[in-house]
């Protein structure tokens, strides 16, 4: 089946400094890939679409200089937290779908950020 | 706007007890349902999901169906184990033309003692 894997599990930063994540479609090309924030005890909340190729799509309320969104192939897309504050810390996931506009999707199992 | 809401947990039952876990959601055209599980320490995992109304999805002894006339899409398990132990998810796409956007329920926490 279907396999996205996030790479750091976990990480611990400084307060100022930049984290990058990676999602990353194990066996399948994904055309679009999702990225989630998690707050503890809370529900997901959509922060952008990355389609490959192409600009990030942000949701109304996440700034995207500050979490930067990178789709450059159709196994891999990144999320780059700059200047981290601890407000920033919170579990991020990606899903990714290998058909366009389709119910498809397959998740990450996540990425807890910790800045300090 | 479009928005899915579910019971606030946790839920605490015995195995083998009974689970209903509700999902109501409000949302313009004709979304599909989905039920998310997340265990401890790890992603979520698709459950279940149904595409149109009536359609009943099902998948290791949970299953929910998709009301339209209620905008409902109960989680239920006739005999839960510890081992379902996890936070459930109620999540609806299909709107606003992108259907693989996820809208999400705030999760429910399912805690089963032995």
């Amino acid at each position: 089946g279907a396999v996205v894997s996030q790479h750091p599990s976990r990480v611990i930063c400084k307060s100022g400094t930049s984290v990058k994540i990676e999602c990353r479609s194990l066996d399948f090309q994904a055309t679009t890939m999702f990225w989630y924030r998690q707050f503890p005890k809370q529900s997901l909340m959509l922060m952008a679409t990355s389609n490959e190729g192409s600009k990030a799509t942000y949701e109304q309320g996440v700034e995207k200089d500050k979490f930067l969104i990178n789709h450059a192939s159709l196994t891999l897309s990144t999320l780059t937290v700059t200047s981290a504050h601890p407000e920033d810390s919170s579990f991020y996931i990606c899903s990714a779908t290998r058909f366009s506009g389709a119910n498809v999707l397959t998740f990450g199992a996540g990425s807890r950020l910790t800045v300090l | 706007g479009n928005s899915v809401t579910q019971m606030e947990g946790p839920v605490t039952l015995s195995e083998e007890a009974f689970l209903t876990i509700n999902c109501t959601y409000t949302a313009t055209g004709y979304p599909s349902l989905f039920w998310y599980v997340q265990y401890p320490g790890e992603g979520l995992q698709l459950l279940l999901k149904a595409t149109k109304a009536d359609d009943k999805g099902s998948n290791k002894g949970f299953e929910a169906t998709y009301r339209k006339e209620t905008t409902s899409f109960h989680l239920e398990k006739g005999s839960v184990q510890v081992s379902d132990s996890a936070v459930y998810f109620c999540a609806l796409s299909g709107v606003d033309g992108n259907t693989g956007k996820l809208i999400f329920g705030q999760g429910t926490t399912l805690q089963v003692k032995p």
